[in-house]
């Protein structure tokens, strides 16, 4: 049974690019949720999809924007990189919006020099 | 708005010995709650979740947690620690019936140290 995957596992870019972060949900499940992780912090929830819509948003900017694809899969796209951007970003799945518990994948470690 | 404190940065226990890693949240509805473990450059793993009935769930690994409704906490607990569950704990809450509904709000984290 095929867990979470996230790609790529580390990026590196400068201010002011652009990043997309690719997420694949486990297997059976339809929803999608994203997460950053700043350094010796818990997660914070930056939004959720599902039926190819964004639901729920968390308190970030618009620079940070989403997609989910017919098969599930997530793309998580930031504009205009900021230094305080630099984070673990954390996918999560679920079976639909209610679905009571989320599964990690592993991650994709952003740096911005 | 939900929150979640974790009051301990740190945990020190040594191998054998109970640990207890605390937990206290903030919801105006009904909360799920959940706890994650988190070893280095990874992502989180599941452990367990409350969401209704007996307040004590049982989880992963021979973890359990205690709901208290009257206390607001969810305090993971283990009757005999291992060397190798020394991690980064992160409790979680969910309000299921507020405006943030499908969100998990997450603690600061405890890290867990079991000393052999």
């Amino acid at each position: 049974d095929a867990g979470v995957t996230q790609s790529p596992t580390h990026l590196i870019k400068t201010r002011g690019q652009q990043v997309t972060l690719r997420c694949s949900p486990k297997s059976g499940h339809d929803t999608v949720s994203w997460y950053q992780q700043a350094l010796g912090q818990g997660p914070q929830f930056i939004f959720q999809y599902y039926e190819e819509e964004e639901r729920q948003r968390g308190n970030f900017p618009d620079r940070f924007s989403g997609h989910q694809f017919p098969n599930y899969s997530s793309e998580l796209n930031v504009n205009a990189l900021l230094l305080g951007d630099s984070a673990l970003y954390l996918c999560a799945s679920s079976l639909g919006q209610a679905g009571s518990t989320q599964y990690f994948g592993p991650g994709t470690r952003l740096t911005v020099l | 708005a939900q929150s979640v404190a974790q009051p301990e940065d740190q945990v020190n226990v040594a191998e054998g010995n109970p640990l207890t890693v605390k937990c206290t949240y903030s919801v105006s509805g009904n909360p799920y709650l959940f706890w994650y473990v988190q070893y280095p450059n990874r992502g989180l793993q599941f452990l367990l979740k409350y969401i209704t009935g007996d307040n004590l769930v049982k989880g992963s690994y021979g973890f359990e947690a205690e709901f208290n409704k009257s206390q607001t906490s969810f305090h993971l607990k283990k009757p005999s620690a291992l060397v190798s569950d020394s991690a980064l704990y992160f409790c979680a809450v969910r309000d299921v019936s507020g405006a943030g509904s499908y969100q998990l709000t997450f603690g600061k984290g405890t890290k867990l140290s079991v000393i052999p």
